[in-house]
Formats: C-alpha cells, structure tokens, sequence
C-alpha cells in the first residue's frame, strides 16, 4: 500500500517569512495529492490540491510542487501570517479507482511567531 | 448550510462500553469515510462507505463497525473489543465524480 512520509514534525517561522513543507510518497500510482489543513480541535480543510499532470500550482500565497520522477511534493506558503499557525497534513491518492482513499502524513505543527 | 456535522463534540464512556458516532451529511456526496487520529500521527481509515449499503474495512478496522443505512449518515460504533478507543475520530464525505474529501468537525472520545 501506499506509505506517505512528511517532514518536518514541527516547523517555527517569523511572520512574513516562508514555510516549506516536504512529503514523499511510495506508490507510483498515486497521482493526486491534497494538502489541508487543521486548527486544533477542528476537521481538516482543503487548502490546496495538485495532479501529477501538473508540476506546480499556485492559490495566492499556497503554492505546491510535484516531483513524480521523486516522488515527492512541497507545500510552500509565503508571507506567514499568525492566523498561518496550524497543522498542516500532506496525502495521496490514486485519481482513478472509485474508492480514492486518501493516505496520510504525519502532520506538520507550523507556528508563526509574531 | 451545506456541510458535515458529528456529534457530539465531546463523549465519555467508560471502559467496557459500546459508544456510537454521529455523521451527517446534506452535500449529497455518495462516499463517506470514519478516520481516527491520536497525537503526533495522521489520520488512519477506520471504514469507508462508497454507496447506501455498502462499506469496506479500512486500514484499522478492528474494534469498530459501521452502517450505512441512508446516503446522509454513517454512524460508527466503538466496541468494546477496540484495546485503545480513545481519540478524536473525523467523518468525511466525497461526491461520486469529486476527489475532495471535506471533513467534519470531529468527535473526541475519552475511554475512562
């Protein structure tokens, strides 16, 4: 089965700098990869998401690579703000298959310090 | 308001109990998912429901069950088979054509 990989554990920025965040994954059959994120005590919520026909996609200031040769995906958010502050899980999927299960990371706690 | 809710919040049983979690949702989405979270970790599958009737085991099956006996809910039950039941179970829900999973607010349950 597919085994999703996310570093790092915790991350601590300075507002208005930029916070990477790394996955990689197994299964070459993966080819959707979701990031959301989640405030504490709440469900995670999609901020943005990537095909493996795309390399790169950008909402404002979330932006995510795909490296399919790799395997492996960022998430990149620039200008942190505080409200930034949350953790921020990585996935993948297969895009075919009616079941679509999503696997996920582990989870980044990222915090912006003010 | 289109969305997923879970209730209750907040839920404690004691040790030996069967405890049954609430999801609902009016997105009209076919697909449902029951993932259970601890700290440090990322959420792993418990069941998924493709389709009124019908669901498959996820990754950490053992110790719970599921029905789904209308397109808008997916209750789970905790068993008390399950060794280590306490944590902060999510429900999701995805449309037949969509890949986005949207997540509900989630249940946190205590095992005294």
């Amino acid at each position: 089965g597919e085994n999703v990989e996310q570093h790092p554990s915790t991350l601590s920025v300075q507002e208005g700098d930029s916070a990477v965040i790394k996955c990689t994954y197994s299964d070459s059959a993966s080819n959707y990869f979701p990031w959301y994120k989640q405030e504490l005590g709440k469900g995670p919520q999609l901020i943005i998401d990537i095909r493996s026909n795309v390399g790169e996609k950008k909402d404002q200031r979330i932006a995510v690579t795909l490296n399919k040769t790799a395997k492996h995906f960022s998430l990149h958010i620039t200008e942190t703000q505080p409200e930034d502050s949350a953790v921020y899980f990585c996935a993948a999927s297969p895009y075919s298959g009616s079941a679509r299960q999503l696997t996920f990371g582990s989870g980044t706690q990222l915090t912006v310090l003010p | 308001d289109g969305g997923i809710t879970q209730s209750p919040k907040y839920l404690f049983r004691k040790e030996g109990q069967n405890v049954t979690l609430s999801c609902e949702q009016n997105l009209n989405h076919d697909a449902m998912y029951w993932y259970r979270q601890d700290p440090g970790q990322g959420l792993r599958l418990i069941y998924y429901s493709q389709i009124v009737n019908d669901f498959q085991k996820g990754d950490i099956a053992e110790g719970y069950s599921v029905s789904r006996e209308k397109k808008e809910s997916f209750p789970l039950t905790v068993t008390s088979a399950q060794k280590n039941p306490t944590a902060f179970y999510l429900c999701a829900s995805r449309s037949q054509q969509g890949h986005t999973q949207y997540f509900g607010p989630g249940t946190r349950l205590t095992v005294l």
